[in-house]
């Protein structure tokens, strides 16, 4: 079955500073790939999504990579703020299906 | 739109006990999902419905079933509280549209079993 791995160590970096968070999947590649954000007591939210035929997409600050052959996803965050501090979640399709597996996510601190 | 609204917030249940979660969305998503997330963890599915009628389980199952009867709605129950089931449940919900995968969550409801 397909396994996500997200560092468990929170990432710490000054304001002004690229955060880049990493995605690993073990087993078959994935039709697609998400990013979640999720605050201390609320729900994740939704903030990209990348097709297995595309590289690369932006969405403001935050770009996101995806290379099938290392079988990873790279999230980075431009210009960090301190309100970007939450944590942050990858998310796979489950075998090309409508269901979603989700890791257990990177907690991202920016210091101002 | 208020997106997907969950209640209770927060409930306390001894061993044994039983309740209900609500869970409901006002975006005529056809997909429905309950997720629990504990310390550390990533989420993990308890069960989903990809339309009224319709419901199957997912990943961690046991000691939980839902409904649903209607597009909005999908309530989780447990029926004899375990210890274990003590976590954080979400619900969401995505659009069956081709193509369309993101997924809308509740706020959370937070469960303790003593």
């Amino acid at each position: 079955s397909q396994k996500i791995e997200q560092n468990s160590e929170a990432l710490n970096i000054q304001e002004g500073k690229t955060a880049t968070l990493t995605c690993n999947y073990t087993n078959y590649s994935p039709a697609y790939l998400q990013w979640y954000r999720q605050d201390p007591g609320r729900g994740p939210v939704f903030l990209l999504l990348i097709r297995e035929n595309e590289k690369e997409k932006r969405k403001e600050r935050l770009k996101v990579t995806f290379d099938t052959t290392l079988k990873q996803s790279l999230f980075h965050i431009t210009a960090s703020q301190p309100a970007d501090s939450a944590t942050y979640l990858c998310a796979l399709d489950d075998d090309g299906g409508f269901k979603t597996i989700f890791g257990a996510g990177t907690r991202l601190f920016v210091k101002a | 739109n208020a997106g997907v609204t969950q209640t209770p917030k927060f409930r306390i249940l001894k061993i044994g006990q039983s309740m209900t979660l609500q869970c409901t969305q006002d975006m005529n998503h056809n997909y429905m999902y309950w997720y629990r997330q504990d310390p550390g963890m990533g989420l993990k599915l308890i069960y989903y419905s990809v339309g009224a009628g319709i419901t199957d389980k997912g990943e961690v199952p046991n000691g939980y079933n839902v409904s649903r009867s209607t597009t909005e709605d999908f309530p989780l129950r447990l029926e004899l509280a375990a210890p274990s089931q003590t976590s954080v449940y979400f619900c969401a919900s995505s659009s069956s549209e081709a193509g369309s995968y993101e997924q809308y969550f509740g706020p959370g409801t937070r469960l303790t079993v003593t």
